[in-house]
Order: structure tokens, then sequence, then C-alpha cells
């Protein structure tokens, strides 16, 4: 069993509409989760991250998290095109981090 | 946050030579990691490389293979030797900060990556 599982998608939305990204994970060290934006033919970049359960909004971004259930979700509320990207999940005991596979998000205009 | 630069960013390489793949921080960072992604696949540990000590490698990566370098705190490469065409993908270096207010967090940050392909 992997550490970290995330549907790979590819998930397409039309403009404005509501994104939920989810992820499951089987570690119940995992301290803090992470959600990271991958556009093409570039490296990851953080958006966000939550220490163990509960909620974190940021902009149009809400990161949940509910450790009884080992589940993460990241919503995207008044999508964008530009929010086109790939989105991984990732979780962390200690130094090390464990990512999901990525889910390939298409907003279209 | 940290600014990461890595070189090349992209190379055509043939059969059995090596690659060397730089990445310069501009924040001293004690942890770097380096990464692989091939399409459609998570990201893949390969190795992590602190400074002042040897590379720690992954289960399926060896030295020989990857060596890796680690001179200071701002700079580490990554060397692909032998190459074959199942090298062929993204290769990451990642240093992980201690970042905002939360020092218990150690944020890991991604260079732009080096996108290799191997004929």
């Amino acid at each position: 069993q992997k550490e970290v599982e995330q549907d790979p998608g590819p998930l397409s939305v039309p403009e404005g509409a509501i994104v939920s990204l989810n992820c499951t994970y089987s570690n119940s060290a995992f301290q803090y989760f992470m959600w990271y934006r991958q556009y093409s033919r570039k490296g990851p970049e953080l958006l966000m991250y939550t220490y163990s359960s509960g909620n974190k909004e940021d902009g149009r971004f809400t990161a949940q998290v509910d450790k009884s259930s080992k589940y993460i979700s990241l919503f995207i509320r008044d999508s964008q095109p530009s929010d086109s990207a790939t989105y991984l999940c990732a979780m962390s005991a200690g130094n090390q981090f464990y990512f999901g596979t990525g889910t390939s998000l298409t907003v279209i205009p | 946050s940290a600014v990461i630069s890595q070189k090349p960013s992209r190379d055509i390489c043939q059969r059995g030579t090596s690659l060397t793949i730089q990445c310069q921080v501009d924040s001293q960072v004690t942890m770097m990691f380096w990464y692989r992604q091939q399409p459609g696949q998570s990201l893949t540990l390969i190795a992590t490389a602190n400074q002042g000590s040897e590379a720690t490698y992954e289960s399926g990566f060896v030295i020989d293979k990857f060596p890796i370098s680690r001179p200071n705190l701002t700079f580490s490469t990554l060397t692909v030797s032998n190459m074959s065409p199942e090298d062929s993908s993204i290769y990451l270096c990642s240093p992980q900060l201690t970042s905002g207010p939360d020092t218990a967090y150690n944020e890991q940050f991604f260079g732009p990556g080096t996108r290799l392909t191997v004929l």
C-alpha cells in the first residue's frame, strides 16, 4: 500500500466551478499536510500547508484535514483558467515528505 | 522563501554518457533532497544530501549510478551516470528550510527541474 494515494485525474471543469481534490494516507504519524501546484515544465510550488486536523483558508483555496479518516482535501472556489495545473498533496513526519501522484486539473474558459 | 536554480534546464544525451545537474540556492540549507519525476508518477526521492556527510540513498538508487556532491550549504550536484533511456525523467533538487512562524515546520522548496532525455 502506498503511503499516499491521490486520484491522478485528469479533471476538467468550467471556469467558475468549485474544484475538490483529495488524498488519502495510511501513516497516522503524519503531522503536516501540504498542497503543491505544479505548472507544466516547472517545479512544484507550495500552495498551503496545514498542521494536524482542521481547515485552512487562503483566498479561493481551502485545505481540509481529517486525521480520523486519514483524508485531506483542497477546494478551489471560482476556479480560473490560471488554476490549470497539476496539484500534488504531500505529508510529512519529521524531515521526510511523501507525495501523491498529482491530479491534473484543466479549467475551461 | 528560497530562490533555486538548476542547470541545465534540459538536455538530450546519448546512452552510456553521464550528466551532472547543478542546484544553487540563495539561502544556506542543511537538508537537500533530490527527486525524480516521471510522467504520470509521483515525485520519487533519490537521495538526501546533508552538507558534510555522505548522501543517503533510497531503495533502488545507488551512489555509483547517482553520485551527489554537497560542497557547501548553498550548492549541490547530482550526476546521472552511464545513462540509459530509462533514466529519461525530470530531476528536481529540493532544499528544505524552516519557514514562517511555525519553526517546527520544514518547508520543502523545489527547483525548476532538469528535463533529461536519453536516446
